[in-house]
C-alpha cells in the first residue's frame, strides 16, 4: 500500500538557517509528489509539486524540492528560513489508480523557528 | 479570484446527531475533495465530487455521504456521529486534470461530545 513517512515531528531552526524537511514514499510507479503547509487555524497551501522531468522543483516563498527514486525521497530545502516559515509541513502522494483528488498524506513536521 | 470557503468554522455536536458542512468552491473549479484531518495527524482523503457524482472514496463509512450542486458547492454529511469524528474536515478544490493542484479551505472543526 502507498504511504508517506515523515520521520521529524518537529524540527526546530533558527531564523536565517537553512531547512530541509525529510519526505519518504512508497509507491509502485512514478509518484506524483506534493508538498503542502499549514499554519495554525488554517487549510493547506500548495508550496510545489513533481509530476515528471526536472527531479529539483522551485516552489513558492523561496522552498524547493528534489525528487531522488533511488531513495523514495522528496525532501523539502530552503537556503534561509524566515520567522514567517514557522507551521506545519505535510508531504502528500497522488493515490495510485485513485482519483484526482485523493492525495495520500504524511503525518506532518512542526517547525519552530528561533530568534 | 473567490478562494475555498467552508463553513461554518466551528461546531459541537453530541454523539449520534448529525451535521452538514458546506463548502464553495473557488471559482472556475468543478470538482471538490473532503478531507478528515485528526489532530495531529495528516489529512485523510474522505471523497471526491465531479459532476455531481461520487467519483473516489477512502476509506470512509457509509455515514459519510457527499453532495455536490450545478455551481460546485458541495456539502458533507455525516450521521450517528462518534466521538472519534471529532477533527478538522477541509474541503479543496481543483480542476478534474490529473495535474490540477488542491486549493483547501480553512477548514470547519467539528467536535463531538
Amino acid at each position: 500500500a502507498q504511504s508517506v513517512t515523515q520521520p521529524d515531528i518537529h524540527i526546530t531552526v533558527s531564523e536565517g538557517a537553512s531547512l530541509e524537511l525529510r519526505c519518504n514514499y512508497s509507491y509502485g510507479a512514478t509518484p506524483y509528489l506534493f508538498w503542502y503547509v499549514q499554519s495554525p487555524g488554517q487549510g493547506l497551501q500548495l508550496l510545489l509539486k513533481y509530476f515528471s522531468g526536472d527531479t529539483l522543483v522551485q516552489g513558492i516563498k523561496g522552498f524547493e524540492a528534489e525528487f531522488k527514486r533511488s531513495q523514495s525521497s522528496f525532501n523539502l530545502r530552503k537556503p534561509s528560513v524566515h520567522w514567517s516559515d514557522a507551521a506545519e509541513y505535510f508531504c502528500a502522494v497522488g493515490a495510485d489508480g485513485g482519483s484526482q483528488g485523493n492525495l495520500i498524506f504524511g503525518k506532518g513536521t512542526k517547525l519552530s523557528v528561533k530568534p | 479570484e473567490t478562494g475555498v470557503t467552508q463553513s461554518p468554522t466551528h461546531l459541537i455536536k453530541t454523539r449520534g446527531q448529525q451535521v452538514t458542512l458546506r463548502c464553495s468552491s473557488q471559482s472556475g473549479h468543478n470538482t471538490v475533495s473532503w478531507y478528515q484531518q485528526a489532530l495531529g495527524q495528516g489529512p485523510q482523503f474522505i471523497f471526491q465530487y465531479y459532476r455531481e457524482e461520487e467519483n473516489g472514496r477512502g476509506n470512509f463509512p457509509p455515514r459519510f455521504s457527499g453532495l455536490q450542486f450545478p455551481n460546485y458547492s458541495s456539502e458533507l454529511n455525516v450521521n450517528a456521529l462518534e466521538l472519534d469524528d471529532s477533527a478538522l474536515y477541509l474541503c479543496a478544490s481543483s480542476l478534474e486534470q490529473l495535474n490540477s493542484p488542491l486549493h483547501f479551505g480553512n477548514g470547519t472543526r467539528l467536535t463531538v461530545t
